[in-house]
């Protein structure tokens, strides 16, 4: 596709449940970013990847949080026994090289998680 | 702790006039800022940037202006037009990782006829 995928658009679901969002960058885009918005704060940054590895895990919440890329492409971020405060917007971005400064990012649509 | 921070959450401008969007940040390490654009159910779209070397960086109708001393960004718009209508966020990064970019809370920017 032209531009970052994510899906689902929405997604409800108990407290306590596993869930997992799909991203599908830019094809050629070697970084991917999530990031999430909770209500009435900026952009979170989470994790980052160049390729199929992490270096940057740092701001994954907790150890409920996991994310992985396969192929260098497809990313996926599992979020195990949701709690009530995971509810947010999360969003992925990419970049045709790394580094956010040095170019521009693109994002998703963003998928919207209840926990309900 | 809120690294960068915009404290309007919200301006309303009349078409024509100038949207004038402030940020502030805390840390000295700071030195490349971007500004995002946010339509409502749709991923932020990269606006405009400006480095640490530089106090100004024009493009178009936006021009962005950096006063290190101050820990202070501003994005200008003019003439502001219905469809700059958005959510604005304030970003900035460190040399050291240039691959966390830290966002503010956003301002919701109305322009109204």
């Amino acid at each position: 596709g032209a531009g970052v995928s994510q899906s689902p658009s929405n997604k409800v679901t108990e407290k306590g449940k596993d869930v997992e969002l799909r991203c599908d960058p830019i094809s050629g885009h070697t970084a991917l970013y999530w990031y999430r918005q909770s209500l009435g704060q900026g952009l979170e940054f989470l994790i980052y990847f160049q390729g199929n590895s992490a270096p940057d895990k740092s701001g994954l919440p907790s150890d409920r949080f996991s994310a992985e890329r396969t192929g260098g492409s497809v990313s996926t971020l599992t979020i195990q026994r949701t709690q009530q405060e995971d509810s947010a917007v999360y969003l992925c971005a990419s970049s045709l090289i790394q580094g956010l400064a040095d170019t521009e990012a693109f994002f998703g649509q963003g998928t919207r998680l209840t926990v309900v | 702790d809120q690294q960068v921070k915009q404290n309007s959450p919200s301006l309303s401008v009349q078409e024509g006039r100038i949207s004038i969007l402030n940020c502030d940040y805390t840390n000295s390490m700071f030195d490349y800022f971007l500004w995002y654009k946010k339509y409502p159910a749709e991923g932020p779209t990269f606006l405009i940037s400006i480095s640490s070397i530089k106090d100004k960086n024009e493009d178009g109708r936006f021009t962005v202006f950096l006063n290190k001393s101050a820990k202070h960004l501003s994005l200008h718009i003019v003439p502001s037009q219905p469809g700059d209508s958005a959510v604005y966020f304030c970003a900035a990064s460190a040399a050291y990782n240039t691959d966390k970019l830290i966002f503010g809370t956003g301002t919701r920017l109305q322009v109204f006829p």
